[in-house]
């Protein structure tokens, strides 16, 4: 029932792009993604809600796939501060107070 | 604006002994959840509180309980500590958004 992250891990060089996709097995109520670096708590990125829009900033943004119960992160010209580990965390329909999250995905931006 | 304060930073205790542990949410949230996180896992959900009624629990033990009072601080209180119950408890404040204090690093010995 854990939301799969795919992919476990990704190495970037400075400015390359990448993508962090999470898929639940249940219908979802929301998506919240987190960053969290190495003996640090995980900061909160963005929320996305059912039937709500695509969301972000300058160069990181996300999206929600009602249809296939999935949502995408998207980090576009990676920065050395975007290095750390990426969580979503889901509310399903019949639990919406309760985060679940995914096994993370380990993001490393090389110079 | 303060966010979410967590006490204490770290921990120590051997094994059977009880731990409590504190989170103040950030002013305005009513809501306080908390969560285990261990070493190269994401967070686990233990309980929600929303206005000082438990509105959640994970799968733990009974060992674990909390409450949340009147000015929407929380505690979580762990009896019988295992030397799995070692981690980084998290508080999170919520209001739609969930944020996380920095934790409280627990080690069972």
């Amino acid at each position: 029932q854990q939301p799969v992250q795919s992919p476990q891990a990704v190495i970037l060089r400075e400015g390359e792009d990448a993508v962090i996709n999470c898929s639940s097995s249940k219908a979802l109520y929301s998506v919240h993604w987190y960053r969290q670096k190495h003996g640090e708590a995980p900061v909160f990125l963005m929320i996305l809600l059912k039937g709500g829009e695509q969301k972000g900033h300058e160069k990181i943004s996300a999206s929600f796939n009602e249809k296939k119960q999935q949502s995408s992160l998207y980090l576009t010209a990676s920065q050395l501060s975007y290095s750390g580990t990426y969580f979503c965390g889901t509310a399903w329909m019949d639990s919406s107070y309760k985060l679940i999250f995914g096994s993370g995905t380990r993001l490393l931006v090389r110079p | 604006d303060a966010g979410v304060t967590q006490s204490p930073t770290h921990l120590i205790k051997t094994r059977g002994q009880h731990v409590t542990l504190r989170c103040s949410p950030i002013s305005g949230h009513k809501s306080v959840s908390w969560y285990q996180q261990v070493l190269g896992q994401g967070p686990q959900f233990i309980f929600q509180y929303y206005e000082k009624e438990e509105r959640g629990r994970g799968n733990f033990p009974d060992r674990f309980s909390a409450r949340q009072f009147p000015n929407y601080s929380s505690e979580l209180n762990v009896n019988a500590l295992l030397l799995g119950d070692s981690a980084l408890y998290l508080c999170a404040s919520s209001f739609g958004e969930q944020f996380f204090g920095p934790g409280t690093r627990l080690t069972v010995l």
